[in-house]
């Protein structure tokens, strides 16, 4: 299995641009999540989906970020517009079953607002 | 979900075994205990998870005394390919969703 697939990898943009960060979960797994980790604040759940329902998005920041999943197999993170605050790893990552199956995490998107 | 407190950093030499502890007060009856690794650069990966008494895999064990307000990850003969941070993670994993990650510990391995 490939894994956690996350696109692009690394993002440079200039502030007030949109970003739309993508992540392909690892087929077959019913859960999936968004992360954000920086130094200050270490690594924090944004928000996560069951089924493709967003189930909690308490962790969005604002409502600059939005999270879609239309299908089981894709999902984005789309922060719109960006601000150098938004500068930080942000990492996917899915999982089958309930809250005790491991989560299994992407390789991230380095993300530098300038 | 129950707070954590891990020491922020640890440094040892291959070869040598490492246990990093982890404390957590105010565990509830359902909660267990989980630990996530995380490389440079990298998401964070799953070590291990138990509940009570001791578990042990092929990368570790996870020793959870009778009170459960505290656990040690053990990590044996650890060579340089174990520096990374790893976090200690507690919540009702049955009844939640969520991963609450903390600030970590860092290990530093020495040759």
């Amino acid at each position: 299995d490939a894994g956690v697939i996350q696109s692009p990898r690394h993002e440079v943009t200039e502030m007030g641009q949109e970003v739309t960060l993508r992540c392909k979960p690892i087929s077959g797994h019913n859960s999936l999540f968004w992360y954000r980790q920086t130094m200050m604040r270490g690594l924090e759940l944004l928000i996560y989906f069951n089924n493709n329902v967003p189930i909690d998005d308490s962790g969005m920041p604002e409502d600059r970020f939005s999270a879609k999943m239309p299908n089981a197999s894709f999902s984005t993170l789309k922060i719109q517009p960006s601000e150098p605050r938004d500068s930080a790893v942000y990492f996917c990552a899915s999982r089958v079953g309930t809250g005790r199956e491991t989560q299994y995490f992407g390789p991230g998107t380095r993300l530098l607002v300038l | 979900l129950a707070k954590t407190t891990q020491p922020i950093s640890m440094d040892s030499y291959e070869g040598q075994e490492v246990n990093i502890t982890c404390s957590h007060n105010n565990i509830a009856t359902n909660d267990y205990i989980t630990w996530y690794q995380q490389f440079p650069s990298q998401g964070p990966r799953f070590i291990i998870q138990g509940y009570k008494t001791k578990v042990t895999n092929e990368v570790a064990s996870l020793f959870i005394p009778a009170d459960r307000k505290s656990s040690t990850l053990s990590l044996p003969r650890v060579s340089l390919s174990d520096t990374a941070v790893y976090y200690c993670l507690v919540g009702d994993t049955k009844n939640t969703d969520k991963l609450i990650f903390g600030t970590g510990t860092r290990l530093q391995v020495f040759p």
